[in-house]
């Protein structure tokens, strides 16, 4: 069975650096792109960002591009976000997905639970 | 930008009753590549539909999507207790790929 777990997520002041995981099992991770996708409170999903199988190809929202970077580790069939220069609009549930083919530009067949993330001072 | 627009943002109906949710995509959406999310609290979200109307996998038949171009309906027959979550649309195939800002079906 497909399971998604991050975790990292935390209370982290504006201005400051956080690192987010998750770890994937039940499929082969380096064949498949990846994705982090965020719900802030009160509001819908927002895609954050996506990597292809080999970290060849890799998007970003306008929202979170120069500060947030997203990297993958085969050996540890882990998926991070590095986010920097936290500000308050940053505050959300991030998930973990997996797409459905190698290229990050497809739909997502598994998400993971989610890790809230709270950006306060 | 392509935008996508959810009706309504909240629909209230009783368990067996149908469900019609709507998606409205600001162009035409490319090749029909339009996914339907299901989504409950404090759970993961959970693929119900992609290519407009092909169900995942396990996804029960009373689900089903159909539209093509702008225009896309997600249809629930006979709602089970289970079937009350918060539904998106997603629009995928580019970058960034957009989702609607959802719709809350909840029990009447």
């Amino acid at each position: 069975e497909v399971q998604l777990v991050e975790s990292g997520g935390g209370l982290v002041q504006p201005g400051r650096s956080l690192r987010l995981s998750c770890v994937a099992s039940g499929f082969t991770f380096d064949d498949y792109a990846m994705h982090w996708v965020r719900q802030a409170p009160g509001r819908g999903l927002e895609w954050v960002s996506g990597i292809s199988w080999n970290s060849g190809r890799i998007g970003y929202a306008d929202s979170v591009k120069g500060r947030f970077t997203i990297s993958r580790d085969s050996a540890k069939n882990s998926l991070y976000l590095q986010m920097s220069s936290l500000r308050a609009e940053d505050t959300a549930y991030y998930y973990c997905a997996k797409d459905v083919t190698y290229s990050p530009v497809n739909f997502f067949d598994w998400w993971g639970q989610g890790t809230l993330v709270t950006v306060s001072s | 930008e392509i935008v996508l627009t959810q009706s309504p943002g909240t629909l209230s109906l009783s368990p067996g009753e149908r469900a019609t949710l709507s998606c409205r995509a600001s162009q035409s959406v490319s090749s029909n590549f339009l996914a339907w999310y299901q989504h409950k609290p404090g759970q993961a979200p959970r693929l119900l539909i992609h290519a407009a109307s092909s169900r995942a996998a396990g996804i029960p038949d009373r689900f089903s999507g159909s539209g093509s171009g702008t225009d896309f309906t997600l249809t629930i027959n006979r709602l089970e207790p289970e079937d009350f979550a918060v539904y998106y649309c997603h629009q995928y195939g580019m970058s960034p790929p957009p989702f609607g800002q959802g719709t809350n079906l909840e029990i009447k």
